[in-house]
């Protein structure tokens, strides 16, 4: 699978979105992008996931660049909650590959 | 809609006890299945998957065994729990089948401590 690097720790006011940058440059054609967040002490939660289109869902959206190299979580109205560790991944398809994380990046929304 | 139930949530025990964590999935049919360790400060670390009942792949050698009994009951086991076997074990399901690109869904999981 390949490798994605991620901003250690990020800030956002309460109320504002959320931008939370994935740099995967090595990524190949059939690897998928896939976003969990983790919040202390719980399980890894499933956030969203694209191939090479925009992704939309109820909690948040994913702009995957036009080369794939890159893709940007959004969440478009941070509230305190959302304060967790935030994973991006790309895996292949293959319903039983591993979940591999990085280390991530600890989003903190400030009030 | 898809739920994954894991228990229990804490378990302390000591060093040469056995082991027994479950874990249930409901609201979906002949599901993949998984479990994972997370030790502190570190990533997850697959150990077993299951893609059917009495199938079960081993990542790693270690101290620990999984069963699936049923559709959607994973089992993991242990005969004698070793200091090292301490940590967050998670378990995880996805859709079943190969070539799709769905994610896993993961548990609350389990905090183990071995005194």
């Amino acid at each position: 699978d390949a490798k994605t690097t991620q901003p250690t720790s990020m800030d956002c006011a309460e109320g504002r979105a959320a931008n939370l940058p994935c740099n995967h440059s090595t990524i190949s054609g059939n690897e998928y992008v896939y976003w969990y967040r983790q919040i202390h002490s719980q399980g890894p939660q499933y956030i969203i996931h694209g191939l090479k289109n925009n992704e939309t869902n109820e909690m948040a959206s994913l702009i995957i660049t036009e080369d794939r190299k890159s893709s940007t979580l959004i969440l478009p109205h941070a509230t305190l909650r959302d304060t967790a560790v935030y994973y991006c991944i790309v895996r292949a398809r293959g319903g039983y590959q591993k979940v591999t994380f990085g280390t991530g990046t600890k989003l903190q929304v400030i009030p | 809609s898809q739920t994954i139930h894991q228990w229990p949530a804490t378990l302390v025990q000591p060093v040469g006890s056995p082991l027994s964590l479950e874990c249930t999935v409901e609201g979906t049919s002949n599901p993949n299945l998984y479990w994972y360790r997370q030790a502190a400060g570190r990533g997850l670390q697959l150990l077993f998957y299951s893609v059917g009942i009495g199938q079960i792949s081993s990542e790693v050698p270690q101290n620990l065994s999984a069963s699936r009994p049923q559709d959607r009951q994973f089992i993991l086991s242990s005969k004698k729990l070793l200091l090292s076997d301490s940590g967050f074990y998670l378990c995880a399901w996805s859709v079943g089948g190969t070539g799709s690109g769905e994610p896993q869904h993961f548990g609350d999981g389990t905090r183990l401590s071995i005194l």
